[in-house]
Parts: structure tokens; sequence; C-alpha cells
């Protein structure tokens, strides 16, 4: 079964730059979904297929996918974006999430 | 605004069976595919399963780990997707949340979750 893999911690200073990335086999051949989690709070969808943004997301919140890798970025980073983010992809009729990566805002 | 509300949850035994139902507002249900997340306490997002569109035959797709104990069904006319679950395992302990596919592959719209505990 396909396996994305995502570092359980990244942590910033605000205003920095954040980088959260998930792993998996040729991802660059797939759509990847990104949400972030906020304590208590049931998921929020801020990236998808690869890079394009839902209404009321904020353009800091971008992405990336190539080869092995997709990488959600996210510029000027705000105490408000500490939360866990998850990847997401489709393969063969089966939905699969990455493990996670917990945000850390310094 | 699209709204979906989780209910029936609870505290269950093993063994035993336990339906939640996911009501929605504020869309066209019947155009739209549903599924089902579940992240167990301290954990990741898991997948739990799929129901299509009945444009798309309303035809079902599930994970592993409950593939034969889960069934996912849908009512249009009441605009409200169901989970049932039968020989319920401590495993299963979890919030669940129900969540609108989007045709690109995502889930656009996510309920709150309702948390389901199986212990005896």
């Amino acid at each position: 079964s396909y396996v994305l893999t995502q570092p359980p911690s990244v942590s910033v200073a605000p205003g920095q730059t954040a980088r959260i990335t998930c792993g998996g086999n040729n991802i660059g051949s797939k759509s990847v979904h990104w949400y972030q989690q906020k304590p208590g709070q049931a998921p929020v969808l801020v990236v998808y297929d690869d890079s394009d943004r839902p209404s009321g997301i904020p353009e800091r919140f971008s992405g990336s996918n190539s080869g092995n890798t997709a990488t959600l970025t996210i510029s000027r980073v705000e105490a408000g974006d500490e939360a866990d983010y998850y990847c997401q992809v489709w393969d063969s009729s089966r939905v699969v999430f990455g493990g996670g990566t917990k945000l850390t805002v310094l | 605004e699209v709204q979906l509300v989780e209910s029936g949850g609870g505290l269950v035994q093993p063994g035993r069976s336990l339906r939640l139902s996911c009501t929605a507002s504020g869309f066209t249900f019947g155009d739209y595919a549903m599924s089902w997340v579940r992240q167990a306490p301290g954990k990741g997002l898991e997948w739990v399963g799929f129901i299509r569109s009945k444009a798309y035959g309303g035809t079902t797709e599930y994970a592993a780990s409950v593939k034969g104990r889960f069934t996912i069904s849908r009512d249009d006319s009441k605009s409200i997707a169901y989970l049932q679950m039968n020989s319920l395992k401590t495993e299963d302990t979890a919030v669940y949340y129900c969540t609108r596919y989007a045709a690109a592959g995502h889930f656009d719209y996510w309920g709150q979750g309702t948390l389901v505990t199986v212990s005896s």
C-alpha cells in the first residue's frame, strides 16, 4: 500500500517560512492535498491539487509537488498557524493520509 | 453555507454495533460523494470509506481495517450519509468525521466529528 511520510515536527520563528514535506514514491504523479488541524477542531483544507488554495485561505499558504516529495510552504508564519498539518493523496481507489506534522511557532 | 453534522456516537461494548449519521445542508447532497475519516485519540487521520454519488453508481470503497465490518450508505432524499459499524473493536475508538468529497480528490468540508468509544 502507498505510504506518505511526513516529519513529526517542524519549528519556525514568527515571520519566517515553514516548509512541511510529504514524501511518497513518485508522488509528483499524484495530486496532493493539505489539511490544517488545530487542537479540538476538525481539519481544514488549506491546499488542494498540489498548489491551489480554497477561498478564504491566505496566500501565505502554498504548495508544490515534484519527484518523490510534495511541500507545503507557509510564508510569514504567524502564531495562529501553529497546528498539525496532514498531506493526502488517492491511490488505487483508496485515500491515504500522511502521519501529520506538528508545526510549532517559537 | 455548507454544514455537515454528525450524530450517533457514544460508548459501546466490543463486538456490538453502532450507526453514525451525517446530516448535510447548504448544497445539493445527491451531487456529491461523501466520506468518513476517523482520528484515534492523539493520533493522525485515517480514512474509513467513501460512497459515490448516484450519478457514479453510488458504490463504496473502504479501508482494509474496516472492510467487511463497516458499511456506508446514503439517503439523498434526507441529505444524510450513514456509517454502520458492526463487530466493533477497541481500536475503532476515535472521533469520526463526515466529509464532502470534491471531484479533484480532496475533502473540502468536514463536520465537527462524533466520538465513538469502544470499551467494556
